[in-house]
């Protein structure tokens, strides 16, 4: 069965710090690996990766895929309350895209 | 660019009736538009897959005759709740995805109709 996997669930973190969003995958016919930020509504997107070991950046974001060990991760550097948000991975498959359980992250002053 | 609109953001109804969301791609066509379910807490779940001018293809364990979809053009996706149950009450989101973009995975949100059934 397809799945995709975050880790953590939660995270509580003080700003400034450095955090680091787990996704894992198990996914037939992979075709991509996307990022989203989720605040009180719909997702909006921040990455997609195609190919292993090419960090992708925006800002105080990043984000690189490993396609041998199937999994990704999203680093936020200097976080800011602004960060706080429900953080999603998606994979593609052929057209539809495999969601995580997302991870929440609470940023406090 | 890449906007995508739901109308409506929220509504209510009472149980028995149909409810229909409707879900637009503004700045682009797209020939794919994805309806979500979403409950507290837990991630996008897939109900179905909008395809411009032909049948929707439908999750396993997505009713087709309880949520209909209709995908008439390029920009516009419907889907209707019929006779809504309170088990229905969810965040229903859509997605499109560009027929143009080189990114083809990537999938641009609306931003989601809260259904409340009484």
């Amino acid at each position: 069965e397809d799945k995709v996997v975050q880790s953590p669930l939660s995270l509580v973190v003080h700003e400034g710090d450095t955090v680091t969003l787990n996704c894992s995958y198990e996914v037939t016919n992979f075709r991509s690996l996307l990022w989203y930020k989720q605040e009180k509504k719909a997702p909006t997107f921040l990455f997609m990766l195609t190919s292993s070991g090419i960090e992708k950046k925006s800002g105080r974001l990043s984000s690189i895929l490993d396609k041998k060990e199937l999994f990704s991760i999203l680093n936020i550097t200097a976080t800011q309350t602004g960060d706080s948000a429900v953080y999603l991975c998606a994979v593609g498959q052929g057209g539809k895209l495999i969601f995580g359980q997302g991870t929440e992250l609470s940023v406090k002053p | 660019g890449a906007v995508v609109s739901q109308h409506p953001s929220r509504v209510i109804c009472k149980s028995g009736t149909s409810v229909k969301i409707e879900c637009r791609s503004l700045d682009f066509q797209a020939t794919t538009m994805f309806w979500y379910r979403q409950f507290p807490k837990k991630s996008l779940m897939l109900m179905a897959t909008s395809n411009e001018g032909s049948k929707a293809t439908y999750e396993q364990g997505v009713e087709k005759d309880k949520f209909l979809i209709n995908h008439a053009s390029l920009t516009l996706s419907t889907l209707t709740v019929t006779s809504a149950h309170p088990e229905d009450s969810s965040f229903y989101i859509c997605s499109a995805r560009s027929s143009q973009t080189s990114g083809r995975e990537t999938q641009y949100f609306g931003p989601g109709t809260r259904l409340l059934v009484l």
